[in-house]
């Protein structure tokens, strides 16, 4: 399995609150990526790094923000938590190639009440 | 935009059924095919991938050939065994920007396999 970690596993929190999520990886892989998975949506892109302090929004960003200051880490912040992002968060990392697939860790259920 | 199609089920068979689970894509250019699992409480897995028109990707008694002439990039296995339940997504790769905007998924098919 590609050295990825995400913390916490599970958090439930309540609406209003900043909630910050972890992914750490050991792969020294260029790009990052976070999604989150919801039933009948599938995965849907939220934001992704292309390198240190390089990101960029995905298809759902709004209501998050992301952050690598280091190649290894990436986070993932919801500075206020709605209910409409309890969902499943998933981070990714790949290779500096475009047939690259992507590598999952495995995952942070976030309940937010 | 890139887009994926999926039949979403739940798929359900018998041990020893063949499997099909069709693909269809819409993409801009000539995009990277990939087929993942992801078993209850886990992350996706890469199980095949295709790069080119008329690849074959194959992994574990599963196939897929990536056809450009109908957009698809069907999964098959010719005899399922009640370990491959599991939800199958199919994902493409526009190579727009080097790959760096990753994967576009499909909705996933849960895939049930009764002994």
């Amino acid at each position: 399995d590609a050295g990825i970690t995400q913390s916490p596993r599970h958090k439930v929190t309540e609406t209003g609150t900043p909630v910050t999520l972890r992914c750490h990886q050991t792969e020294n892989h260029r790009y990052m990526y976070w999604y989150r998975q919801d039933p009948g949506h599938g995965l849907r892109l939220i934001h992704y790094s292309y390198g240190v302090k390089d990101t960029d929004k995905g298809e759902v960003s709004d209501g998050y923000s992301v952050s690598r200051s280091k190649t290894e880490d990436f986070l993932l912040t919801l500075e206020s938590a709605t209910s409409s992002q309890t969902s499943v968060y998933f981070c990714a990392i790949s290779e500096s190639r475009p047939d690259s697939p992507l590598h999952f860790g495995n995952g942070t259920r976030l309940t937010v009440t | 935009g890139d887009s994926v199609t999926q039949m979403e089920g739940p798929v359900t068979l018998s041990e020893e059924a063949f499997l099909t689970i069709n693909c269809t894509y819409t993409a801009t250019g000539y995009p990277s095919l990939f087929w993942y699992v992801q078993y209850p409480g886990e992350g996706l897995q890469l199980l095949l991938k295709a790069t080119k028109a008329d690849d074959k990707g194959s992994n574990k008694g599963f196939e897929a050939t990536y056809r450009k002439e109908t957009t698809s990039f069907h999964l098959e296995k010719g005899s399922v065994q009640v370990s491959d339940s599991a939800v199958y997504f199919c994902a493409l790769s526009d190579g727009v920007r080097g790959g760096a905007d990753g994967l576009t998924f499909g909705k996933g098919t849960h895939l049930i396999i009764q002994p």
